[in-house]
Order: C-alpha cells, then structure tokens, then sequence
C-alpha cells in the first residue's frame, strides 16, 4: 500500500544546530506539504511543493526550508534549531482537489 | 481571509450518548470541507469531504453535514474507540489545508 513515511520519530536537538526531517511518499503525488502542530494552533503550514525544483513559503515558513529534487521525496530543514521551533512536524501529500494523506509526525525537541 | 472555528473543544461523552461537533468557516470560495481524524501520536487519517452546502456522507457512527457557514460531525451512539481529535479544514488556494484547532472527543464506556 501507498503511505507516507516520516523520520526520526522523534529528536532532540540544540539551541543552533542544523536539523532536517526527512519525509518519503509513494503515492506518487506532485503536491507535497509541511506543516507544524502546537497546543492552541492546530495544524500551520510551514512549506510545499508542486513538483521537482518547486518550493514555496506557507504560513510559518521563517527558520525553515525544503527541496525537492524527485517526486517522492521533501525534506525539512531547521537552519539554525530554536525553542521556538520545538514542535510535532507532519509532511503530507496530495493531488489537487484531493484529500491529503499525513505522515505520523516527527516529534522535534529544541533544548 | 479563510477562517475555520471548530466548538467545542473538548467533549465528553458517555458510550452511546449521541451528540455533534461544529465548524464554522469564512471563505471566499469554497473548495471543499474536509474532516480529519487524528489518533495521539499520528497524523491525521481523513474522513469526509463535503463540498456544497445541503451535502451530507456517513461512515459508521459519523455523519457529516454542510451548509454555508457551517459544518457538522454527528456521532451516533458513539463507542470508546471514536475518542479522538476530530478536524475540520478548509481547502486553501495552494492546495493546501486550513485547519481548525480541532475538538478532542472522549467517549467513556
């Protein structure tokens, strides 16, 4: 079955480091989506792509960035790891006008 | 600018005591209302997608609806397992979602 797969599980990580978090689909979509989910918030969205070599900001999108050099793949990447960014991340994807399929998170820790 | 409001935010309910759950959207032009489910410590595992107002789908116990500023989750005589976080989302312009802050429903035997 298709899925979507999202990794570390969890992290824990230090004021300033570079992290990334890797998310991997093989539904085959072209959209892809990051977001983040913090108590009082809900769901943000963080960064997507509509293909290879396509990036764009969302909501949150500050401290963070992606690429996308093949269909399956969007990782995340943390430039510079702060407190604030301390926070449960979901990668998604989708065709358009279609429901969008989650990953099960990455629980990041910024200490 | 699309705004989604989901009441209340927590709900408790005894097994089998039937209830709903609210949303309630601003858009400029809807491009579907989506219900999401979410289990702790996973993602969110989609239910519904309404798209007109007078719209309605049912699986199992749960039954959506839709008008234009607002959308339902009915629960019918619901069972332990339901207990989760439900979310209703708007489909945003990038393809994207817009969600609710979600209603965690806890449903004791």
């Amino acid at each position: 079955d298709a899925e979507i797969t999202q990794s570390p599980r969890h992290k824990i990580t230090e004021t300033g480091r570079q992290v990334t978090l890797a998310c991997h689909q093989t539904w085959n979509h072209n959209n892809m989506f990051w977001y983040r989910q913090d108590l009082g918030h809900g769901l943000r969205l963080i960064h997507y792509s509509y293909g290879v070599q396509d990036t764009n900001k969302g909501e949150v999108s500050d401290g963070y960035s992606v690429s996308r050099s093949n269909t399956e793949d969007l990782p995340l990447t943390l430039e510079s790891a702060a407190s604030s960014q301390t926070s449960v991340y979901f990668c998604a994807s989708g065709d358009t006008g279609s429901p969008l399929h989650f990953g099960n998170g990455t629980r990041l820790t910024v200490t | 600018e699309d705004q989604v409001t989901q009441s209340p935010e927590a709900l408790r309910l005894q097994e089998g005591e039937s209830s709903s759950l609210n949303c309630s959207y601003t858009v400029s032009g809807l491009r579907g209302l989506f219900w999401y489910r979410q289990d702790p410590g996973k993602g969110p595992e989609f239910l519904f997608t309404l798209y007109s107002a007078g719209e309605e789908k049912e699986k199992e116990r749960l039954k959506a609806t839709l008008t234009k500023k607002e959308s339902f989750l009915h629960i019918t005589a619901p069972k332990p397992e339901d207990s989760a976080t439900y979310l209703c989302a708007l489909g945003g312009s990038q393809g994207n979602l817009i969600f609710g802050k979600g209603t965690k429903l806890s449903v004791k035997p």
